[in-house]
C-alpha cells in the first residue's frame, strides 16, 4: 500500500537558520505530493504541492521538489522565522477514485527560537 | 465561502454514549473524508466519500458510521463511545481534475474526550 515516511522530530532551530525536513514515499503510479502545515489549535492547511515528477512546489519561502528517482519530496526553507513554528506533514494522494483521500506522514514539529 | 465547517469544537462523552460530529463544505467538492489525529501517529483515515450516496472505509473505521446524503454534508457517528476514541477529528474535502489528486481542505477540528 501507500506510505509516507517523514524525518522524526522535534526540530529546533534558531531564527534565520536553514531548514530541511525529509520526506520519502512509497506508492505505485504517479501520486500527487503535498506539504501541509498545522499551527497550534488549528486544522491543516496546504503549504505547497507538486503533481508530477520534477515539479517544484513553493510558497512563503518554502520549497520542495518531486523526485521520482529517489521517491522523495524534502521540504526546505533558506531562513526560518519564529512564525514558522508549527507541525509539518508530508502527504500523497493517488489519481482516480482515490484522489479524495491522502496518506500522511507522522508530522514533524518545528520550533524556531529568536 | 466558509470552506469546511465542523461542529462542535469540543465534546466530552461518557463511555457508551453516542453522538454525531457534523461536517459541511460549501465548495461543491466531490470528495470528503474524516481523519483522526493522535499524538505521534499523524492523521489516519476513518471513512471517505467520493460523492453523495457513496462512502467507503478507511484505515480505522471500527466504531464509526458515516452517510452522505448531499454533496455538502458528511456527518460522522460514534455508535458507542470508548476511551480509545479520544482524539482530534478532522473533516476534509477535495476535488480532482482529469484524475489527478488535489489538496485537501480541512475543517478546524473537533476535540473529543471519552471518559
Amino acid at each position: 500500500g501507500n506510505s509516507v515516511t517523514q524525518m522524526e522530530g522535534p526540530v529546533t532551530l534558531s531564527e534565520e537558520a536553514f531548514l530541511t525536513i525529509n520526506c520519502t514515499y512509497t506508492a505505485t503510479g504517479y501520486p500527487s505530493l503535498f506539504w501541509y502545515v498545522q499551527y497550534p489549535g488549528e486544522g491543516l492547511q496546504l503549504l505547497l504541492k507538486a503533481t508530477k515528477a520534477d515539479d517544484k512546489g513553493s510558497n512563503k519561502g518554502f520549497e520542495a521538489t518531486y523526485r521520482k528517482e529517489t521517491t522523495s519530496f524534502h521540504l526546505e526553507k533558506g531562513s526560518v522565522q519564529v512564525s514558522d513554528s508549527a507541525v509539518y506533514f508530508c502527504a500523497l494522494s493517488k489519481p482516480g477514485t482515490n484522489a479524495g483521500k491522502s496518506t500522511f506522514g507522522d508530522g514533524t514539529t518545528l520550533t524556531v527560537k529568536p | 465561502n466558509a470552506g469546511v465547517t465542523q461542529t462542535p469544537k469540543f465534546q466530552v462523552l461518557k463511555t457508551g454514549q453516542s453522538m454525531t460530529l457534523q461536517c459541511a463544505q460549501d465548495m461543491n467538492h466531490e470528495y470528503m473524508s474524516w481523519y483522526r489525529q493522535d499524538p505521534g501517529m499523524g492523521l489516519r483515515l476513518i471513512h471517505y466519500s467520493v460523492g453523495a450516496g457513496i462512502t467507503d472505509q478507511g484505515e480505522v473505521p471500527n466504531g464509526y458510521n458515516v452517510s452522505r446524503s448531499t454533496t455538502e454534508d458528511f456527518p460522522l457517528r460514534l455508535l458507542s463511545a470508548a476511551p480509545s476514541q479520544t482524539s482530534v477529528y478532522f473533516c476534509a474535502s477535495s476535488y480532482s481534475l482529469t484524475g489527478v489528486g488535489y489538496e485537501q481542505y480541512f475543517g478546524p477540528g473537533t476535540r473529543l474526550t471519552v471518559t
